[in-house]
C-alpha cells in the first residue's frame, strides 16, 4: 500500500497563476483534509472532506477550493496564487471520527 | 485562545537526558480525542499516540511515555534517555467537533522542536 500520497513534491508559481495540488489514498478512508504548514504556525486545516462529494472549509479556506469527485481523492485548488499561498500543503486521511491521520509526504508551493 | 498550547518553542538536550514535551488543551466537549505528531528534518509527520477523553490511563511505549490528566488539561510526552534520532519538531493535537459542521476536525500546537545533541 502507497498510504497517502501527493502530487507535484515541489512547484513554483508565479502571482496570479493557478495550480491543483492531488492528493490520493489506498486505505478506503472516508475522511481527507488539507492542511498548510507555515513557520511557527503549525499545521491549519484548509479544507476537508467527510465523503465522496462533499466537502467543508476549515479554519484558513479563503483563496482554496477542494473537490472529491472520487473516494480515492482530494484536490486542493489555488485559483488565483499569492504570494501568501507559500507553505507546505500536507493532505492526510483517517477511517472515521477520532482515528488517527494518516499523512501524505508534502508539497512545497513557492509563490513569487 | 489557542486550543492546544505547547508553550516550548525550542528545547535543547544532551544525549541521555530525559525530556518532557507540554501540551496544554481547550475543550467543552465531554468526548475528545488527543494525538501526538513527531516530524523529523525530512519532514513527514509521524502518528506517535491517541488517546480519548475517557481513558485517563498514561501510556508507555519503549522509552517514550505520556501523561493525561483531564484536572489540568494536560497531555505531556516524555521522552527518557533521549538519542539524536529523537530530534524533530512535535505536535500536540486535539480532535473534536466542529461547531459549524458536526464533524470532527484536528487542531495542532505550534509544535515544539526538540534538539538533542551528541
Amino acid at each position: 500500500n502507497a498510504g497517502v500520497t501527493q502530487t507535484p513534491k515541489f512547484r513554483v508559481l508565479k502571482t496570479g497563476q493557478s495550480m491543483t495540488l492531488l492528493c490520493a489514498q489506498d486505505m478506503n478512508h472516508e475522511y481527507m483534509y488539507w492542511y498548510r504548514q507555515d513557520p511557527g504556525m503549525g499545521l491549519r486545516l484548509i479544507h476537508y472532506s467527510v465523503g465522496e462529494g462533499t466537502t467543508a472549509k476549515g479554519e484558513v479556506p479563503d483563496g482554496y477550493n477542494v473537490s472529491r469527485l472520487k473516494k480515492q481523492n482530494f484536490l486542493l485548488g489555488l485559483e488565483s496564487a499569492a504570494p501568501s499561498q507559500t507553505s507546505v500543503y500536507f493532505c492526510a486521511s483517517s477511517y472515521r471520527v477520532g482515528k488517527e491521520q494518516f499523512f501524505g509526504p508534502g508539497t512545497r508551493l513557492t509563490v513569487l | 485562545a489557542q486550543k492546544v498550547t505547547q508553550a516550548q518553542t525550542e528545547i535543547s538536550v544532551v544525549e541521555k537526558e530525559d525530556v518532557t514535551l507540554d501540551c496544554v488543551y481547550e475543550t467543552r466537549d465531554t468526548t475528545y480525542y488527543l494525538f501526538w505528531y513527531k516530524q523529523p528534518p525530512s519532514g513527514e509527520l509521524v502518528f506517535l499516540i491517541r488517546r480519548n477523553s475517557f481513558d485517563e490511563q498514561n501510556e508507555i511505549s519503549g522509552r517514550y511515555s505520556w501523561n493525561f490528566q483531564k484536572s489540568t488539561s494536560s497531555f505531556n510526552f516524555t521522552i527518557t534517555a533521549s538519542q539524536v534520532v529523537d530530534s524533530a519538531v512535535y505536535f500536540c493535537a486535539l480532535s473534536e467537533a466542529d461547531k459549524a459542521s458536526g464533524y470532527s476536525t484536528l487542531t495542532f500546537g505550534k509544535g515544539t522542536m526538540l534538539l538533542v545533541s551528541p
